[in-house]
């Protein structure tokens, strides 16, 4: 079983749309979740950052963690054609700063 | 603000030659890491250093070399190209006791 899986896509909604983006893990250690965006023919961004269990919100975007299922969810409303990317979600142990676990990335078009 | 600079940005190499991908940061981050990026499969880690002078072997280092005599820079070695190597490459570094990673803008790497 792989560490972090996510479902690739490709995944394609109209502008205005809400956007669901999820990952499962295995490794009840991982404590930390990230977010990245990556635009085609560019490299990866942080987009949303939590620590353990819960919700964060910046603007249109709210990131979701759920530990005891081992979910990671993304929740992109009113999404805009400038969301078009891949999304890659992540997780690193909460004792081991050494290396961050990376999902496959799911692809997202918005369509105008 | 240069953040993570990698150079080139494209490049074809011919079955058996050797080249040098560069990246530099001026962030003054000890954590270097190297990532192959190949459609569908997420990124995976080659190699990694925590500072200067000290570099570790990631998910698939194979066919690689890295070394890290500055915290600036961290560049990586391909000796003997092979196809299995065609792939965008990317360098990321983080600051200590941080899970945010930063990337470069990538080095598209075609062995023919």
């Amino acid at each position: 079983q792989k560490e972090v899986e996510q479902d690739p896509g490709p995944l394609s909604v109209p502008e205005g749309a809400i956007v669901s983006l999820n990952c499962t893990y295995s490794n009840s250690a991982f404590q930390y979740f990230m977010w990245y965006r990556q635009y085609s023919r560019k490299g990866p961004e942080l987009l949303m950052y939590t620590y353990s269990s819960g919700n964060k919100e910046d603007g249109r975007f709210t990131a979701q963690v759920d530990k005891s299922s081992k979910y990671i969810s993304l929740f992109i409303r009113d999404s805009q054609p400038s969301d078009s990317a891949t999304y890659l979600c992540a997780t690193l142990k909460e004792t081991s700063y050494d290396k961050v676990i990376f999902g496959p990335g799911t692809s997202l078009s918005v369509i105008p | 603000n240069a953040g993570v600079t990698q150079t080139p940005k494209f490049r074809i190499l011919k079955i058996g030659q050797s080249m040098t991908l560069q990246c530099t940061q001026d962030m003054n981050h000890n954590y270097m890491y190297w990532y192959r990026q190949d459609p569908g499969m997420g990124l995976k880690l080659i190699y990694y250093s925590v500072g200067a002078g000290i570099t570790d072997k990631g998910e698939v280092p194979n066919g690689y070399n890295v070394s890290r005599s500055t915290t600036e820079d961290f560049p990586l070695r391909l000796e003997l190209a092979a196809p299995s190597q065609t792939s965008v490459y990317f360098c990321a570094s983080r600051p200590d006791m941080s899970a945010i990673q930063y990337f470069g803008a990538g080095t598209r790497l075609s062995v023919l």
